[in-house]
């Protein structure tokens, strides 16, 4: 089955700090995989997916994640956060593709606090 | 509207009573999901939708549970004798086949006393 851990259950950066948010998943073949953002009052928007290809993946708001197979890892990363990034992240893994079955296995995410 | 609307926002309801949870998708979007997320949780896979009929319910803790979307568009999540651990947000979500890419909805919070 497949599965997804975040280890990080609340980090707090300083705005125009460095971010680095963790996901380790654990999937039979080779995994789709994505971040999405949860702001309050709003629904998860998609950040930024990996299928195949370049394993680093550029996202929308400036965010990028890496896709390593040897640490079953696709940590997410922002070089330098905003005030608006505060909010709930959830890493996801796919895969499950029959008939177009997008299903996705989320993580407990990880809830970012940006201070001044 | 252009997102995906659900209705109610909020639900309270008294143990034992029926509930019913609605979805209107993004229009022309044929992959429909419901998802349910609980506090400090991620959202947990319930069903699946491909047009009309439900292509995996695998999700559905039980069968208290069950959901409908008989013309292919509008989605109902329908909940009988509802308990204190059906207390969550309830999420929808539609996309189109083979992008990857989910479109979620606010949710519906259900609380149940």
């Amino acid at each position: 089955a497949q599965s997804v851990t975040q280890p990080d259950i609340h980090i707090t950066v300083s705005e125009g700090a460095s971010l680095e948010l963790r996901c380790n998943y654990s999937y039979g073949a080779t995994p789709y995989l994505f971040w999405y953002v949860q702001s309050p009052g709003q629904g998860l928007q998609l950040l930024l997916k990996y299928f195949s290809g370049d394993t680093l993946v550029q996202g929308i708001k400036g965010f990028e994640a890496e896709f390593k197979r040897s640490q079953s890892s696709f940590n997410l990363r922002k070089p330098s956060v905003h005030w608006s990034d505060a909010a709930e992240y959830f890493c996801a893994v796919g895969g499950d593709y029959n008939f177009g079955n997008e299903k996705l296995t989320f993580g407990t995410g990880t809830r970012l606090t940006i201070i001044p | 509207g252009a997102g995906v609307s659900q209705t109610p926002s909020n639900k309270v309801t008294e143990k034992g009573k029926y509930v019913e949870l609605r979805c209107d998708p993004i229009s022309g979007h044929t992959a429909l999901y419901w998802y349910r997320q609980s506090l400090g949780q991620g959202p947990e896979f319930l069903i699946y939708f491909q047009g009309t009929g439900a292509a995996d319910d695998s999700g559905l803790p039980n069968d208290r549970f069950f959901a409908v979307r008989p013309e292919g568009s509008v989605s109902t999540l329908k909940i009988q004798r509802t308990e204190r651990g059906d207390s969550a947000v309830y999420l929808c979500a539609c996309g189109t086949s083979h992008t990857g890419e989910l479109f979620f909805g606010e949710g519906s919070r259900l609380t149940v006393l």
